[in-house]
């Protein structure tokens, strides 16, 4: 099946930090830009970064430079979120999805099931 | 505060067509592809539209969307109970260093 496994989800504390990552299976993993989105409650979509086929671009929403990196092993088909220094507002659900695309992503066509990330005292 | 604006709600009984916007700019949809989405909260956000107006394989034609300049639109025709859902549009924002965006949503309710 083509599908995608979020995991490392998780209650921790304010200034704490979390791992996520992102099983592919199914399809070609290296051949596709990957995008970590969240969904905070009661919020909208929030695309938090992107890392394009080859690992030589990223590319992060504001509120998350400097302390969130993504980043890809295209031989275990595996894509990551280290989250660093973590607040109470990056609460949510944390969805990996498969970009189309060359120089920039486009639609996104294949998500997870989401992994929640809670962040409080 | 999103690049792209959507309005926050829309409603309307079955049977009958919406649409919903998505206001932008020229770093955003007047320079690349926009993508739609329809998300049940706690699901998996399913694409709808791509291209700013291909549907992938086994989304209902009722669906559709276009562009235009800065802005783009989803239609959405023959309501049915079933689409109650948020919807987002979402593109490339080429300004500064590049990212992926997507607008606020819009809360659909089928009365």
């Amino acid at each position: 099946d083509v599908q995608l496994a979020e995991s490392g989800g998780g209650l921790v504390q304010p200034a704490g930090s979390l791992r996520l990552s992102c099983i592919a299976s199914g399809f070609t993993f290296s051949a596709y830009w990957m995008t970590w989105v969240r969904q905070a409650p009661g919020k909208g979509l929030e695309a938090v970064a992107q890392i394009k086929q080859d690992g030589s671009k990223e590319h992060y929403v504001d509120s998350v430079k400097g302390r969130f990196t993504i980043s890809r092993d295209n031989a275990k088909k595996t894509l990551y979120l280290q989250m660093d220094s973590l607040r109470v507002e990056d609460t949510g659900v944390y969805y990996c999805a498969r970009a189309w695309g060359e120089e920039v992503a486009t639609e996104h066509d294949l998500w997870g099931q989401g992994t929640l990330v809670t962040v409080s005292p | 505060q999103s690049l792209l604006t959507q309005p926050p709600s829309v409603s309307a009984a079955p049977g009958q067509r919406i649409t919903i916007s998505c206001s932008g700019s020229s770093s955003n949809i007047g320079d690349n592809y926009v993508s739609w989405y329809q998300h049940v909260p706690g699901t998996a956000p399913k694409l709808l539209i791509y291209d700013n107006n291909k549907r992938p394989s086994g989304i209902s034609d009722r669906f559709s969307a276009s562009k235009s300049g800065t802005s783009a639109t989803l239609a959405i025709t023959g309501l049915q109970t079933g689409d109650e859902a948020d919807y987002y549009c979402g593109t490339w924002d080429s300004s500064l260093n590049g990212a992926w965006v997507f607008g606020g949503g819009t809360k659909l309710t089928v009365l």
